[in-house]
């Protein structure tokens, strides 16, 4: 089974609109952190935004917010008033375990978001 | 300068050939990683390395080998190349001392294809 599924392969939005880029997860750990990170065409992954199973917030980072759902074992990237250098593939990943342990990421299989003028 | 650098950037070798990707990071890590991203796939963690003494298979080792010369590098072989390792390769470190986010710290990526 996947342990990151993201369903959408392609998205698109209007410029200065809001974005919302779906991740669900599976795991049985009860430590876990999930992690959006950002590929531009030209090739770099940069990191977005981290959630942490334990943190109780919502995390932000700018325009980024992620959307954690714990019980549904989702968390969303919401980008908020996207502009024309969003368009990027954007990666979701997991890390199971407690931080400073095995650091091993599992990614899903991206969302390529598209964003129109 | 990158904290991360991979060289090459870009190679294209023959099948059979032996190649070797490196991967060198100023960030003081202990820990580094080899991925490979497929179109359609995402990443998929080849090797890791939690220091100079200790490597680990990750979830596709087949066809690959590694050394960890020095903290500071890690590198990457392919013994004879075969065209399904056309990929992108990501080299990535992290400090286990970085908190509760202990972020993966990328390098630029080596495209590499096998003719």
């Amino acid at each position: 089974a996947q342990k990151i599924t993201q369903t959408q392969p392609g998205m698109f939005v209007q410029e200065k609109e809001a974005v919302t880029l779906d991740c669900t997860y599976d795991t049985s750990d009860p430590s876990y952190g999930l992690f959006w990170y950002k590929q531009p065409s030209s090739g770099e992954m940069i990191f977005l935004i981290y959630q942490g199973s334990y943190d109780q917030q919502n995390a932000t980072e700018g325009r980024y917010s992620l959307n954690f759902q714990k019980a549904r074992k989702s968390a969303n990237l919401v980008i908020s008033a996207s502009q024309l250098g969003d368009s990027a593939m954007y990666f979701c990943a997991m890390r199971e375990g407690r931080p400073g342990g095995s650091e091993k990421l599992v990614f899903g299989k991206g969302t390529k978001l598209t964003v129109n003028p | 300068d990158a904290d991360v650098t991979q060289t090459p950037r870009n190679r294209i070798t023959k099948t059979g050939k032996r190649i070797m990707l490196e991967c060198s990071q100023t960030k003081g890590h202990d820990r580094m990683y080899w991925y490979r991203q497929d179109p359609g796939l995402g990443l998929r963690l080849i090797y890791y390395s939690f220091d100079v003494k200790d490597i680990n298979k990750g979830e596709i080792s087949d066809g690959y080998s590694v050394s960890r010369q020095a903290q500071a590098k890690f590198s990457l072989s392919l013994e004879s190349a075969i065209p399904n390792q056309t990929a992108l390769y990501f080299c990535a470190t992290s400090d286990p001392s970085g908190g509760a986010l202990n972020e993966q710290f990328f390098g630029p990526g080596t495209r590499l294809t096998v003719l």
